[in-house]
């Protein structure tokens, strides 16, 4: 059974500083890693997707990695701004199917 | 092109009701994939459903059901509610073979 683990569980950094976050998952066996962003009480913004056979994606101010065979995924974020709070979830989806197993996701603050 | 829709976009029922939830995916897109979101237990698959069939389950009782029908609009329903079943659900479509997920806003369930 797959198993997504997302650290730090909450993070506060002051803007414009670079960051990252965690993702770990127990099978290698994956077909796709996404990364999303959520707003309180709205749906899932997709940010990043990363195929199996490709080691990272990159998108304005951020950069996502993925290294099967450790079972990691980071996601990088540069010069943090107020508006990047918000809480941001990593899914595996390991067949070619529209199932995905979520972490519980890293809540992030950027302070002015 | 129109994201994913989902109606209604609240509820409240009492508990022993029924619900019943409608997404409609992005143009083109065939699979339609239902998640339910707590504080507690974080975002849960539920079901997929590709082409009017329901591809993939995830350990929910038998009182969540859903389908889909020829146009890939879904409705999942939940039959004898539960104060647990309080939650956002959430519906996300996807391309066959890329399978990157595209989350509709959601529809926040309330049960008393």
């Amino acid at each position: 059974k797959q198993e997504v683990t997302q650290i730090p569980a909450a993070l506060s950094v002051p803007e414009g500083e670079n960051l990252v976050l965690n993702c770990s998952f127990t099978d290698s066996a994956i077909y796709n890693l996404q990364w999303f962003r959520q707003d309180p009480g709205k749906g899932l913004t997709s940010l990043l997707l990363i195929q199996s056979s490709q080691r990272e994606q990159t998108s304005g101010r951020l950069n996502a990695s993925l290294d099967k065979s450790s079972g990691r995924s980071t996601l990088y974020i540069a010069a943090s701004q107020p508006g990047d709070s918000a809480t941001y979830l990593c899914a595996v989806c390991h067949t070619n199917a529209g199932k995905s197993t979520f972490g519980d996701g890293t809540t992030l603050t950027v302070k002015p | 092109k129109a994201g994913v829709t989902q109606t209604p976009r609240y509820l409240i029922k009492t508990r022993g009701q029924q619900v019943t939830l409608s997404c409609s995916p992005i143009s083109g897109h065939r699979s339609v994939s239902w998640y339910q979101q707590t504080p507690g237990q974080g975002l849960q698959f539920l079901f997929e459903y590709f082409s009017e069939t329901q591809r993939n389950k995830g350990n929910f009782p038998g009182r969540f059901s859903g389908r889909q029908f020829s146009n890939s609009r879904s409705e999942m329903n939940v039959s004898t509610l539960e104060l647990g079943d309080s939650a956002l659900y959430l519906c996300a479509s996807s391309l066959e073979g890329n399978y990157e997920q595209y989350f509709g806003p959601g529809t926040r369930l309330t049960v008393t």
